[in-house]
Parts: C-alpha cells; structure tokens; sequence
C-alpha cells in the first residue's frame, strides 16, 4: 500500500519568514492533495497537483510536484499568524484518500 | 464552511457503549466517507458509500459500521466502544465515486472521548 511521509513533522517559524514543508511517496503519486487542518477542526482543500513538475501557487502558498511525482512541497512565503496550523498531503481518489502524518506549524510574533 | 454537517459536535460516552455519527454531505455530492483521527494514527480511511451503495473499506473495525441513506446523509455507528476508539471522526463527500481525483470536502468532524 502507498505510504506519504511528510518532514518536518513539526516547525516552529517566525512571523515573515519562507518555509517548506515536504512529502515524500513510497509509490509514484497520480494525484496528490495539500489541506490544512487548524487544531481539531476539519481539513481546509488547499491544492491539488498531478503532473509531474507541476506547481500551484494560491496567495503565499505554492505546492510543487516532482517530475518524478514521488515527492511534493509546499512552500509559503513570508508567514502569517493565519497559516499556523496542521499541513497534510493526501493522495488517491480511487475511493479513498492516504494521508501522511502531517506538520505542525507554529508561526512566531 | 465546506457545506459538508456533522453532528454531534462533542460526544462523550464510556465504554461499552453504542453511538451514532452523523454527517449531510454537500449538495450535489453522491460520495460519502468516513475518516477516523487519532494521535497515534493520524487520519485514516474508514469506508467509502456512494449513492447508498458500499464502495471501498479501509481500516474499519468490525464493531463500526455505516450506511448510507436515500437522502444521501450518511451514519457511522460504533459499538462496544473502547477506550482507543477515542478519536475525531471525520466525514468527507465528493461528486463522484472515486475513480477520477474528485477533491474531498470535509465536515468539521465530532470528537468522541470514550471514558
């Protein structure tokens, strides 16, 4: 069965500062999805990617796909108190989704 | 809001018990699935129903069980509960039965602390 490991898995930044977070496939990846879950809440549909080399940006959010399409980041740019959260990348479709541990982001005054 | 409604919010029950989850797809949506949340597991799949049809079974123990009703609201039972089946429960719906990357839209999940 396809597993998602996803590093770090927990980051503490400072408010303004880039970061990335990774997720890495045991298998190749037909579709790979991005949410973000705030603290025992539900998860937030943040992107989608499925062809190798894509990348999508969504306000200072952009997810990569390698063109192996075994590996993804997410990046985001010059953090806000508003991004603090869990991150996690999913992938199936075939009737059900695989999660990977998920990161926990803290961001810092 | 991701228009799709769970309720209960919270439940807390003891063990031994039997309770019912809820969850109202969204509009339009004919695929529902449940995910179960723990700290040590992390979010995985229970089982998947669409339009009112079993479609995929992941890790569901034998003592939970769901449907899914002509209404397309959907009711994930769980009996003789245990102290790990302490978790948050998620439910998902999407437009179609899985076989293309449809997106999942999820509730804001009911956490059941089981005592």
């Amino acid at each position: 069965s396809q597993e998602l490991e996803q590093s770090p898995q927990s980051l503490i930044v400072q408010e303004g500062k880039n970061l990335t977070i990774n997720c890495t496939s045991s298998k190749t990846l037909y579709g790979l999805y991005w949410y973000k879950q705030k603290y025992g809440e539900g998860l937030i549909f943040l992107m989608m990617l499925q062809k190798g080399g894509e990348e999508k940006s969504h306000e200072k959010i952009t997810a990569k796909l390698d063109e192996k399409k075994q590996q993804s980041s997410l990046h985001i740019t010059a953090s806000q108190p508003s991004h603090a959260g869990i991150y996690l990348c999913g992938t199936g479709g075939a009737q059900k989704l695989v999660f990977g541990q998920g990161t926990r982001l803290t961001i810092n005054p | 809001d991701s228009g799709v409604t769970q309720t209960p919010k919270h439940l807390i029950t003891a063990t031994g018990q039997r309770v019912t989850l809820r969850c109202s797809p969204r509009s339009g949506d004919l695929s529902v699935y449940w995910y179960q949340q723990s700290l040590d597991q992390g979010l995985q799949f229970l089982i998947q129903y669409y339009n009112g049809e079993e479609r995929a079974k992941g890790n569901i123990l034998e003592r939970f069980s769901a449907q899914q009703f002509p209404d397309l609201h959907s009711e994930l039972n769980l009996s003789s509960l245990e102290l790990g089946d302490s978790a948050l429960y998620f439910c998902a719906s999407s437009v179609g039965q899985g076989k293309s990357y449809n997106e999942q839209f999820f509730g804001p999940g009911t956490r059941l602390t089981v005592l």
